[in-house]
């Protein structure tokens, strides 16, 4: 089964708009974070946001709140008042085994191309 | 200060050819870790280096990719005989292990590998 599960291979949303970009994700770990990253065309990949698995409040970061459902195992990316600098492929990721090894790796989900336009 | 570097940003080779692929982290980042990323896909793990050690190279696809960080700062990623599946923009991270922190990875610019 995959860890991390992006649905919507791409998302359409009008600038100014709030867009909501879904992630669900697969761990037997109590212990886990979930990040997203977004990649513009230039490749580099930008930390957006992170949601550890014991934060009581739904983490956020200016325009970035990521709506974290742990029952549901879902940790999606909402982004308000979108701007045409939003255009990017964005990553879910998530960081799990930190209390058996004391580190961690990412595994990534394929991604969700969001196009903003005017 | 100054993020994560890779060199070069672009790298097209012959098949068969030996490559290097270099990363310097933030400074002071104790953690390093290699992914590759294939058209279309997310970044998957390859290697992670703790100080100077390997500490996971479990996601090595085989025995021609070789990393190493000698002095616990800048790592190099060898690939040897290489092949045309092996295409792909390889990317390097690095964090800052601290207990009870997000150790949040921050990712360099990436090096786009070409192998005709």
């Amino acid at each position: 089964a995959q860890k991390i599960t992006q649905t919507q291979p791409g998302m359409f949303v009008q600038e100014k708009e709030a867009v909501t970009l879904d992630c669900t994700y697969d761990t037997s770990d109590q212990s886990y974070g979930l990040f997203w990253y977004k990649q513009p065309s230039s490749g580099e990949m930008i930390f957006l946001i992170y949601q550890g698995s014991y934060d009581e409040q739904n983490a956020t970061e200016g325009r970035y709140s990521l709506n974290f459902q742990k029952a549901r195992k879902s940790a999606n990316l909402v982004i308000s008042a979108s701007q045409l600098g939003d255009s990017a492929m964005y990553f879910c990721a998530m960081r799990e085994g930190v209390e058996n090894s004391g580190y961690s790796t990412l595994t990534f989900g394929k991604g969700t191309m969001l196009l903003v336009s005017p | 200060g100054a993020g994560v570097s890779q060199t070069p940003s672009n790298k097209v080779t012959e098949k068969g050819k030996y490559v290097e692929l270099r990363c310097d982290p933030i400074s002071g980042h104790t953690a390093l870790y290699w992914y590759r990323q294939s058209l279309g896909q997310g970044p998957e793990f390859l290697i992670y280096f703790q100080g100077t050690g390997a500490a996971d190279d479990s996601g090595l696809p085989n025995d021609r990719f070789f990393a190493v960080r000698p002095e616990g700062s800048v790592s190099t990623l060898k690939i040897q005989r290489t092949e045309r599946g092996d295409s792909a923009v390889y990317l390097c991270a690095s964090s800052l292990i601290q207990a009870g922190g997000s150790d949040t990875q921050y990712f360099g610019p990436g090096t786009r590998l070409t192998v005709l």
